[in-house]
């Protein structure tokens, strides 16, 4: 299994562009969340879904969107990208165990500087 | 949710044992204990968890206090590939919505090994 992958590794925006962050995972898992962490910082949740069709918004939704159309691929879209979304992003998975008896799988992580 | 106190930063000499504590005083009695670490420029990954008894596994154990308002993480030997932030991260057990998969972080302890 490769596990879950993201692309690109880094990227670097003008403000006001638009862009998306691909995240996919080979584990047939339910559950995808999208987190950003900024310098010194945990991380904190922007949109998550627990299957496909099924999105909802984290901590942090605002300046993105997600949508889930397969189990596999969980796309995060910056919709007019500013300089306040520099940051480093993780996409993350799991089996739907609820209460807290789930591991989550982290991809390698999006580096976004945006000028 | 409750909440997790952790040192800001630890070291530990290489191959000696390390301790992590983790201070969850208001925990209640259906939450999970979680521990993930971040390895530099890495995601995070899934270190250890427990309710009420200590575990063991590959990685570390946890030891969890009789009145579980604290735990310890032990890494037995500590190697520079044990340089990380380790994250402490209460789950509550009775979560059954979307929102119980999400994993709140702080700011973690981050641990030093000395060569």
């Amino acid at each position: 299994n490769a596990g879950v992958t993201q692309t690109p590794k880094f990227q670097v925006l003008k403000t006001g562009q638009s862009m998306t962050l691909q995240c996919a995972q080979d584990m047939n898992h339910e559950y995808m969340s999208w987190y950003r962490q900024d310098p010194g910082m945990g991380l904190r949740l922007i949109h998550y879904s627990v299957g496909a069709g099924i999105t909802d918004q984290g901590e942090v939704p605002n300046g993105y969107n997600v949508s889930r159309s397969t189990t596999e691929d969980f796309p995060l879209r910056l919709l007019s990208a500013a300089p306040s979304q520099t940051s480093v992003y993780f996409c993350a998975s799991s089996y739907r165990l609820a209460g807290g008896r789930d591991t989550q799988y982290f991809g390698p992580g999006t580096r976004l500087t945006v000028l | 949710d409750a909440k997790t106190t952790q040192p800001n930063s630890m070291e530990s000499n290489e191959e000696e044992p390390v301790h992590l504590p983790c201070n969850h005083s208001t925990i209640s009695g259906t939450d999970y204990i979680h521990w993930y670490r971040q390895l530099p420029s890495q995601g995070p990954e899934y270190v250890i968890h427990g309710l009420t008894s200590n575990v063991n596994n590959r990685m570390a154990s946890l030891a969890i206090a009789e009145d579980r308002k604290s735990s310890t993480l032990i890494l037995h030997r500590a190697t520079l590939r044990d340089a990380a932030v380790y994250y402490c991260i209460l789950r509550d057990v009775r979560g059954s919505g979307a929102g119980s998969y999400q994993l709140t972080f702080g700011k973690g302890t981050k641990l030093s090994v000395i060569p």
